[in-house]
This record gives C-alpha cells, structure tokens and sequence, in this order.
C-alpha cells in the first residue's frame, strides 16, 4: 500500500495564480482531510470530506476550494493564490472504528507564493 | 474544545526511557487523549490514544491520572528515530461534526542525545 500521497511536492506560484493539490489514498477510507501548517506552529484543518461526494469546512477554509469526486481522491483548490497561503499542506485519511479513528497522513506539498 | 499544555522541549539520552507530560486540566468526560509525532519534514503519524485507563501499544504508554487533568506519554527506549515534535490532543468524538478534525498546538520537541 501506497498510504496516502500528495502531488505536487513543491510548488512556487506568483500572487493571483491558481493551483489543484491532489492527495490520494488507496486504504479505502471514507474520511480525508487537509490540512495547512504555517512556520513553528501545529497543523490547522482547512477542510474535510466525510465521503465521497461530500465536502466541509474547517478551522481556515477561506481561500480554499476542495472536490471529492471520488473516493479515493480529495483535490484543494487555490483560485487566486496570496502570499499568506504560502505553507505545507498535508492530507490525511482516516477509518472510524468504536469511536475513534487514526488519521494517516501524506508526506505534504510545501507551497511558496511570492 | 478543551486545551492542552506541554513543554516547548524536552531532550532524551538514547535507550533511556522518556517521559512526555501533558496538562488538560479542562477535559470533559468524553475526551479521548490522543497522541501523534512529527518526524522532521514528514507528516504527522498516530502514536496512541486513550480515555480513562492507561493504554500501551507497540510505539509507546499512555498513562492516565486519576482525575484526568494529565496525562504521560512514555517512550520506553528513546531511539535516534524518536526525535519529533509530540502533539497531545483532545477529542470529543462524541460532538458531532466539529470532533473530526485534530487541534494540534505547538507540541514538544523531543531531541535524543546519542
């Protein structure tokens, strides 16, 4: 199993461009997830997908749009990028089992926006 | 949500138990305690969790005081490979929408000393 994986690696966009970060995750999860995580500070969620089809904000969802047309696919989308966007971005999957679940995450896309 | 409180760092000599403390002296009754790690330049990985009892796994302890206001993640052989930033976090699975995402503060930074 591949786990969870994040496309691109690296990325540099300049002010107004858009971008599509793709995470997959071949563990047959209902649950994924992405998350950004600024310089020094703990991960923040920006938004969710509870399954396929379905999608939801989280703690700092402006600036983002997100796309689970698939299952095993959730795509986040900048339409006009801003320097404060710039962070690495990781996507996660999880299973929920008697109350809890383990979120497994991808290996991250650092992002630069000049 | 309840709040979590550790040291910004810790240091480890290899092969020596370690011992990570946490502080949520406001968790509710139906908080679980979860525990991740963040290897440099890696993405989050699930080490343990738990509610009331202490718990033990093949990465690590959790142990649980009695009132729950704090909790210890035990590392029984610190190795190389544990040095990572150690995220306690708290979850109410039981509230709905807002219980998917994981609030990660700013953690502890394990080093190992060779």
């Amino acid at each position: 199993n591949a786990g969870v994986t994040q496309t691109p690696k690296f990325r540099v966009l300049k002010t107004g461009q858009s971008m599509t970060l793709l995470c997959a995750q071949d563990m047959n999860h209902e649950y994924m997830y992405w998350y950004r995580q600024d310089p020094g500070m703990g991960l923040r969620l920006i938004h969710y997908s509870v399954g396929e089809g379905t999608t939801a904000k989280g703690e700092v969802p402006d600036g983002y749009n997100v796309s689970r047309l698939k299952k095993q696919n959730f795509l986040l989308g900048l339409e006009s990028a801003a320097p404060s966007q710039t962070s690495v971005y990781f996507c996660a999957s999880s299973y929920w089992r008697g109350g809890h679940d383990e979120q497994f995450f991808g290996p991250g896309t650092r992002l630069t926006v000049l | 949500d309840a709040k979590t409180t550790q040291p910004n760092s810790m240091e480890s000599n290899e092969e020596e138990p370690v011992h990570l403390p946490c502080n949520h002296s406001t968790i509710s009754g139906t908080d679980y305690i979860h525990w991740y790690r963040q290897l440099p330049s890696q993405g989050p990985e699930y080490v343990i969790h738990g509610l009331t009892s202490n718990v033990n796994n093949r990465m690590a302890s959790l142990a649980i005081a009695e009132d729950r206001k704090s909790s210890t993640l035990i590392l029984h052989r610190a190795t190389l490979r544990d040095a990572a930033v150690y995220y306690c976090i708290l979850r109410d699975t039981y509230s709905g929408a807002g219980s998917y995402q994981l609030t990660f503060g700013k953690g502890t930074k394990l080093s190992v000393i060779p």
